[in-house]
């Protein structure tokens, strides 16, 4: 149980253009969902989090209007990233929360602007 | 602002030797987990910690969470290459928004 996936787990995009990220919980409903950044060989790094139904919580530093975050429903939460320039490059994760302390991470997407 | 921080950050030992992780903070968790990465994947959690004090065991890996709930260790017994990865200690802060604090991390690798 606790499965958590991403879609896609690779793009690439060029410069200027937008990319949507899907993060679903496969068998349980996830009331909130977080999304992460990391870079390589680093730890995960807090970018929002998505509440089913409102609006998005965005930690300090991150551009709302650039990460688009929506959660229509208990089992989706999307993340995209607006007008992608290189610097947007990295592996982004998200992860539902099932219980009151627990997380679980999706795959992750690898997305690389050129 | 709440910090976690994890040691050692790097690790490389030999297959048999054992090794431990700290994570420690100034800050009280409710609660805090252990992850275990590979490259180019998502974390895996390995065990949540609840109580102060409470040690739990998964095969050669033991957790223990510190009696005041700010610190946190990891014991890897005999490691074996297939113990190589990124390992991450989250504390869930007070309240119920479910956010987790991340420890840097500690990447090792377990040479045969």
């Amino acid at each position: 149980g606790a499965v958590v996936s991403q879609h896609p787990s690779w793009v690439i995009c060029k410069s200027g253009t937008s990319v949507k990220i899907e993060c679903r919980s496969l068998d349980f409903q996830a009331t909130t969902m977080f999304w992460y950044r990391q870079f390589p060989k680093q730890s995960l790094m807090l970018m929002a989090t998505s509440n089913e139904g409102s609006k998005a919580t965005y930690e300090q530093g991150v551009e709302k209007d650039k990460f688009l975050i929506n959660h229509a429903s208990l089992t989706l939460s999307t993340l995209t990233v607006t007008s992608a320039h290189p610097e947007d490059s990295s592996f982004y994760i998200c992860s539902a929360r099932e219980q009151a302390y627990e997380q679980y991470f999706g795959p992750g997407t690898r997305l690389t602007v050129t | 602002t709440q910090l976690l921080e994890q040691s050692p950050q790097f690790l490389s030992i030999q297959e048999g030797e054992n090794l431990t992780v700290y994570c420690n903070s100034s800050s009280v968790f409710s609660s805090l987990q252990w992850y275990r990465q590979e490259p180019g994947e998502g974390p895996v959690l390995l065990v949540t910690v609840v109580t102060g004090g409470e040690v739990k065991k998964l095969k050669r890996l033991t957790f223990q969470f510190g009696d005041a709930r700010k610190d946190s260790s990891l014991h890897i017994t005999a490691a074996q290459p297939g113990d190589t990865g990124l390992y991450l200690c989250a504390g869930a802060i007070a309240g119920n928004t479910g956010k987790l604090i991340f420890g840097q991390g500690t990447t090792l690798q377990v040479k045969p």
